[in-house]
């Protein structure tokens, strides 16, 4: 049960876009099209942004979109506002083992 | 809107218990699957446990497996989360979160989380 590996940090101008990837492995990102995306702000409960690897829940942004190759999935954010400005953590069904979180990246807008 | 409200964290010593519950307001828990994920301070999201619907499918981090059991009482609308032998790694925020669809790695509601600190 390891985590799913996300760059620290990633950064952009407001109105630029950023994306930011989730590598796993064929147990989990690779094996299942079932990989969420999930915004945090400090001191607050995450916030579903992304399921099934490429939907948006209603009432999230359409700037948020979702992709997936292989064991890779990314998260793409575009129009970079200032509320955008958070921790951003992929997530995996991993069947037997349960589910799987990345590392986390925090995101900066310059 | 529907809600979930955590309670039951607080500050305890290593070897010792604390049962957190999950009470759902404003929808039935009766039919989802729901998950506890934790948050040491200033680290990532660790995924805990999970309990089925009907409470007889239940799957654990290996961190945390032989130590917590989750259980629920649909007919209270909670699910709980007994935590044994804590240890100081298990210092977090504990969230419960709802599978509310068809992905069943995404949790579209969570609590507001409650703080577990194992100090002695």
């Amino acid at each position: 049960q390891s985590a799913l590996t996300q760059p620290p940090s990633a950064s952009g101008s407001p109105g630029q876009s950023v994306t930011i990837s989730c590598t796993g492995t064929s147990s989990d990102v690779g094996g299942y099209n079932y990989v969420s995306w999930y915004q945090q702000h400090p001191g607050k409960a995450p916030k579903l942004l992304i399921y099934e690897v490429n939907k948006r829940p209603s009432g999230v942004p359409d700037r948020f979109s979702g992709s997936k190759s292989g064991n890779t999935a990314s998260l793409t954010v575009s129009g970079l506002q200032a509320e955008d400005e958070a921790d951003y953590y992929c997530g995996s069904y991993a069947a037997i083992n349960g589910e799987v979180f990345g590392t986390g990246t925090k995101v900066s807008v310059l | 809107e529907a809600e979930l409200v955590e309670s039951g964290g607080g500050l305890v010593q290593p070897g010792g218990s604390l049962r957190l519950s999950c009470t759902a307001t404003r929808f039935s828990l009766r039919a989802y699957w729901m998950h506890w994920v934790r948050q040491a301070p200033g680290k990532g999201l660790v995924w805990v446990s999970r309990i089925n619907t009907d409470g007889r499918t239940r799957t654990y981090a290996d961190s945390v497996g032989g130590r917590f059991t989750v259980s629920r009482d649909n007919d209270r609308n909670t699910v709980y989360l007994q935590m044994n032998s804590l240890r100081a790694e298990d210092t977090a925020v504990y969230y419960c979160a709802r599978v509310g669809g068809s992905d069943p790695g995404a949790f579209d509601i969570w609590g507001q989380g409650t703080m577990v600190t194992v100090s002695s």
